[in-house]
């Protein structure tokens, strides 16, 4: 079962900044925080991961609150192909667990 | 980041046949390889793990007499549908993680249809 909760929907004006907020209040010490999005008829796009430092990359940043039990993607300046559903996973960085995902966010960015 | 192709993209076939699908990761070598399947408009769902050299391991609920997988080398993975039925239909994606590395990559898919 996935551990985290997300919104099911968000809308987002085009260049405008998309916050995409998720809950995972039973993280364990050694679980990481990985996004990943899916744009229609395609295979998970990974975004960024972190453990406890926020971290930014060329595609987003996340922000990961100080206890840990939640985290925001944000995509600085939002574009139409932005437009996906995100997942925001919880899962062990090292061995073999596989990513679990759960519904994820639909991100609509509207011109 | 890591690629990981599949092949074919999509496939139609008749009711009782095998469908096999391929999986390769392009620029690593992957000892663990993962296989999801995603109905319309659900979540991905995890099938199975595949591991180099020995056998995959099932998720509960997958019939692994069904789905044969097989994990020959370090870069490719197939995935057989075997005895397709019309409820078999959906987009079958793979995945693999860098060795030593804690990110995972995904393919592009594979939408298969049965008739």
């Amino acid at each position: 079962d996935a551990k985290t909760t997300q919104p099911t929907s968000m809308d987002c004006a085009e260049g405008r900044a998309a916050n995409l907020p998720c809950n995972h209040s039973t993280i364990s010490g050694n679980e990481y925080v990985y996004w990943y999005r899916q744009i229609h008829s395609q295979g998970p796009q990974y975004i960024i991961h972190g453990l406890k430092n926020n971290e930014t990359n060329e595609m987003a940043s996340l922000i990961i609150t100080e206890d840990r039990k939640s985290s925001t993607l944000i995509l600085p300046h939002a574009t139409l192909r932005d437009t996906a559903v995100y997942y925001c996973i919880v899962r062990v960085g090292s061995g073999n667990t596989p990513l679990v995902f759960g519904k994820g966010t639909r991100l609509s960015v509207i011109a | 980041g890591a690629v990981v192709s599949q092949h074919p993209s999509w496939v139609i076939c008749k009711s009782g046949t095998s469908v096999k699908i391929e999986c390769r990761s392009l620029d690593f070598q992957a000892t663990t390889m993962f296989w999801y399947r995603q109905f319309p408009k659900q979540s991905l769902m995890l099938m199975a793990t595949s591991n180099e050299g020995s056998k995959a391991t099932y998720e509960q609920g997958v019939e692994k007499d069904k789905f044969l997988i097989n994990h020959a080398s370090l870069t490719l993975s197939t995935l057989t549908v075997t005895s397709a039925h019309p409820e078999d239909s959906s987009f079958y994606i793979c995945s693999a993680r860098l060795p030593l590395g804690d990110t995972q990559y995904f393919g592009p898919g594979t939408r298969l249809t049965v008739l």
